[in-house]
């Protein structure tokens, strides 16, 4: 089934470890977001890439980094997680930056 | 900053009734986009509307973009319970090649 996938699902995580959110998608698009969700400030996207082997800078990118070595994989790195980055993370895909994005089911990430 | 803000934060309606909820924006855009997002869900896509179009249709939904006044209106006619969800707008491109979203309204719809 075409579509996007995230993992994991939930984690705690300490203070200070690293983590890497994974993100794949099926569908060719060139287009491919974080975002991260927390009450009462909506979504604000974290990076981006057009395309494979480009990434831009989002709203909230400190403690973040990606990469994208090819169209289908997003992932995104905290390296020393802080209790700050607890939030709901997803991940979105879509044909190009101007079309209908396709949204993961998220990662409800928990720092302690 | 965030480049939509939806209006009201929170609304609250009987089955049957209309909804209107309205996003407005800062900059140029290429398009805005209105997503649903169900409690604990990642956000689904409802339409698109181009820059150059001024009024969208699609089943209950209706969208208007007025980029004079960088906002967009989305009305849901007779509302059902199951469309209890949060509603977002997003916009993309102009100068700004990401798509980005406005905090977004809490729908009700009591039945």
């Amino acid at each position: 089934i075409a579509g996007i996938t995230q993992a994991p699902t939930s984690q705690i995580l300490a203070a200070g470890r690293r983590m890497t959110l994974r993100c794949t998608q099926d569908m060719r698009h060139n287009a491919m977001y974080w975002y991260r969700q927390d009450l009462g400030l909506g979504l604000r996207l974290i990076h981006y890439s057009n395309t494979a082997g480009t990434t831009g800078k989002g709203e909230v990118p400190d403690g973040y980094s990606v990469s994208r070595a090819n169209t289908d994989d997003f992932p995104l790195t905290l390296a020393s997680a802080v209790p700050s980055q607890t939030s709901v993370y997803f991940c979105a895909s879509s044909r190009e930056t101007n079309t209908e994005a396709f949204f993961g089911q998220g990662t409800r990430l928990t720092v302690v | 900053s965030q480049q939509g803000e939806e209006d009201p934060q929170a609304l609250s309606i009987q089955e049957g009734e209309n909804a209107t909820m309205n996003c407005s924006y800062k900059t140029s855009i290429n398009n805005l986009q209105w997503y649903r997002q169900n409690s604990g869900r990642g956000l689904v896509h409802l339409i698109l509307i181009r820059s150059n179009e001024r009024e969208k249709h699609s089943g209950r939904l209706r969208v208007t973009l007025d980029t004079s006044k960088k906002s967009s209106s989305l009305l849901i006619t007779a509302s059902r319970a199951a469309d209890t969800a949060s509603y977002f707008c997003a916009t993309a491109g102009g100068s700004n090649y990401k798509l980005t979203f406005g905090k977004g309204t809490l729908l009700t719809v009591n039945p």
